[in-house]
């Protein structure tokens, strides 16, 4: 049973335009949200989170919002760079000392 | 910039040879992580280690994997026998505590034929 989801498995985009990723949750002890960029060959790297307290976090070109009532979130980048073009991971951590629940990711092209 | 290091980068093994992994956490991060990433899927944890200490292997396969970090430093993941199953990306990663974010790193391509 999947508790995070990530349905669409790929995406594309135009360059300058915004990119939005989705996700999905189940359980509702997660308090804590992050999004990983995994390039081919490389392990993930960390690109922003938001907490549960929150609805809003912004860094730069990236902007995480989360729908608690929902159970969703998504992540919002503009404008799309092409070096943008990556696996996105969304993963979630459970209240306490539980470990990350990621999705599948979702791969993002950004064409020139 | 601090880093995780890993090595080797990748791996190529015959089924039921030994193989291991090693990981140099970022200087000062209490807590590792070890996680199988198969193609397609997302990483799920191995094993969590705070200092020394396993905190979490509820998903190591023991029957065949292993894990130490004996100087709550640097850590060693060991498979023996490896199966073709195991074929994966095993990706190590460490954060100042076990609530802090997590940085990975380029982790290491095993391929069991």
């Amino acid at each position: 049973d999947q508790q995070v989801k990530q349905n669409s498995p790929s995406l594309s985009v135009q360059e300058g335009r915004i990119s939005i990723l989705n996700c999905d949750y189940t359980n509702s002890m997660f308090d804590y949200f992050l999004w990983y960029k995994k390039y081919p060959a490389e392990g993930p790297t960390f690109l922003i989170s938001i907490s549960s307290i929150k609805d809003k976090n912004e860094d730069g070109r990236f902007t995480v919002f989360l729908n608690k009532s929902a159970k969703h979130l998504s992540l919002h980048i503009v404008p799309s760079q092409p070096g943008d073009s990556a696996v996105y991971f969304c993963a979630a951590r459970p209240t306490g000392n539980t470990p990350l629940v990621f999705g599948k990711g979702t791969r993002l092209s950004v064409i020139a | 910039e601090a880093e995780v290091a890993q090595s080797p980068r990748y791996k190529i093994t015959e089924k039921s040879q030994a193989v291991a992994f090693w990981c140099d956490p970022i200087s000062g991060h209490a807590t590792l992580y070890w996680y199988r990433q198969i193609l397609g899927q997302g990483p799920e944890l191995l094993v969590q280690f705070q200092d020394e200490s396993v905190v979490d292997d509820s998903q190591l396969p023991k029957d065949r994997f292993s894990a130490e970090r004996l100087k709550g430093v640097d850590s060693t993941l060991k498979i023996q026998p490896a199966e073709l199953g195991d074929s994966a990306m095993y990706l190590c990663a460490s954060s100042v505590g076990t609530s802090d974010t997590q940085y990975f790193g380029p982790g290491t391509r095993l391929t069991v034929l």
